[in-house]
């Protein structure tokens, strides 16, 4: 079975420039959480969708925005990008909103803003 | 304000000896609380989880224990292995149903052959 995937891994862009990246969650699996890890910040929880509705949000701008298609593949969008926005991008799947349900990790995006 | 807190940055570690991450909490509401490994370059994957439930929890060389009274939690590695030096995340939620996994900020452990 294939695993979480993300597009593209990495990524150098400019300020005020906007970005997309993607993810295919796990075949069946029906929820995408979105996450920031910068440098000593540890994993910072972005957004979850689960069947094309966003289900929560973290404490971002409104900058940081998402969705998700009928397939359960998710985009995230960074618009006017700040330097702090550079870090690694991680998205997660699972089967449903279970809370005890694991999360399955994909390689992220590393995001440079210059 | 963080309710997920992994206060060592690093720890270092000889190889067959035990490692002991340590994570501490302050939210009461969390009942379930997870470990996840990451590896550089790769995404975080999960270790072994607890419940409020229990104190204990073990799988091969893995034990996490949970003390609620004192809102801690201690992974513990036994014995050591170089392949276990990652970096290491402690994450914790609560059973409303719409809440996303908190995680700490992580420990790096190094094992020393």
């Amino acid at each position: 079975k294939a695993g979480v995937t993300q597009t593209p891994r990495y990524l150098i862009k400019t300020r005020g420039q906007q970005v997309t990246l993607s993810c295919s969650p796990i075949s069946g699996h029906r929820s995408v959480s979105w996450y920031q890890q910068t440098p000593g910040q540890g994993l910072q929880f972005l957004f979850e969708y689960f069947s094309e509705t966003q289900r929560n949000k973290g404490n971002f701008p409104g900058r940081f925005s998402g969705r998700q298609f009928s397939n359960s593949r998710s985009e995230m969008n960074v618009s006017t990008l700040e330097l702090g926005d550079s870090a690694l991008y991680l998205c997660a799947s699972s089967r449903t909103r279970t809370y005890q349900e694991k999360l399955f990790f994909g390689s992220g995006t590393q995001l440079s803003v210059l | 304000d963080q309710q997920v807190k992994q206060n060592s940055p690093s720890l270092s570690v000889q190889e067959g000896r035990i490692s002991i991450l340590n994570c501490d909490y302050t939210n009461s509401m969390f009942d379930y609380f997870l470990w996840y490994k990451k590896y550089p370059a790769e995404g975080p994957t999960f270790l072994i989880s607890i419940s409020s439930i229990k104190d204990k929890n073990e799988d091969g060389r893995f034990t996490v224990f949970l003390n609620k009274s004192a809102k801690h939690l201690s992974l513990h590695i036994v014995p050591s292995q170089p392949g276990d030096s990652a970096v290491y995340f402690c994450a914790a939620s609560v059973n409303s149903g719409n809440t996303p996994l908190v995680f700490g900020k992580g420990t790096r452990l190094s094992v020393i052959a």
